[in-house]
């Protein structure tokens, strides 16, 4: 597709539950990123993959957090037990570039609401 | 102390107005700094990145990083309605493996 899309673009659920939210990355871009934004606060960094493995997972808060992207492509972030501060919305983003030009380009994010 | 502080605003201007919007960051061994704009419920995008000290323009916006007060600035030119956003300050770590973001200033600008 054009861009990095994301889906479920809204999701509920309740405390305690799993939830797993997926990522489409522009074709090619071989970094993927996750990021989570919570409301009135810039993107927080959670995990980035260059190819298939994690090359930096130290923004994941907890292991209840995992996220996994088995060919290269389509990336999933599971979060099991879900606990209401989890709320927020789950970007990805996914760069073809070099590491110092930064330029992630970001879906528009899974809205995640736990009551 | 954060790595990146940003005033989150909101800052409202009418159109025309220049516009100064700044982060600092505690890290001198930081190289590399974006801003990037956020509409309302919609991903980041990148607006500039600069690579250590100086100045960089692009049409009405300048990025500007003194490393020495450890200080970034974004200043856009002639503000227009749609410049309405949020604007976030943004570091590579020095890992090179992640964007550390500042909170982002709301921007409003009035016609």
């Amino acid at each position: 597709g054009a861009g990095v899309s994301q889906t479920p673009s809204n999701k509920v659920t309740e405390k305690g539950k799993y939830v797993e939210l997926r990522c489409d990355p522009i074709s090619g871009h071989t970094a993927l990123y996750w990021y989570r934004q919570s409301l009135g606060q810039g993107p927080e960094f959670l995990i980035y993959f260059q190819g298939t493995g994690a090359a930096d997972d130290s923004g994941l808060p907890n292991d209840r957090f995992f996220a996994v992207r088995p060919e290269g492509s389509v990336s999933t972030l599971k979060i099991q037990r879900t606990e209401r501060g989890d709320s927020a919305v789950y970007l990805c983003a996914s760069r073809h570039g070099p590491q110092d030009t930064g330029e992630l380009f970001f879906g528009e994010g899974s809205r995640l609401t736990v009551l | 102390q954060k790595e990146v502080e940003q005033d989150p605003g909101p800052l409202s201007v009418p159109e025309g107005a220049i516009v100064s919007l700044n982060c600092t960051y505690s890290n001198s061994a930081f190289q590399y700094f974006m801003w990037y704009r956020q509409y309302s419920r919609k991903g980041p995008e990148l607006l500039m990145y600069t690579y250590s000290s100086g100045n960089k323009e692009d049409g009405r916006f300048t990025a500007q990083v003194d490393k020495s007060s450890k200080y970034i600035s974004l200043f856009i030119r002639d503000s227009q309605p749609s410049d309405s956003a949020t604007y976030l300050c943004a570091i590579l770590n020095q890992a090179g493996t992640a964007l550390i973001f500042g909170k982002g200033t709301t921007l409003s600008v009035s016609s």
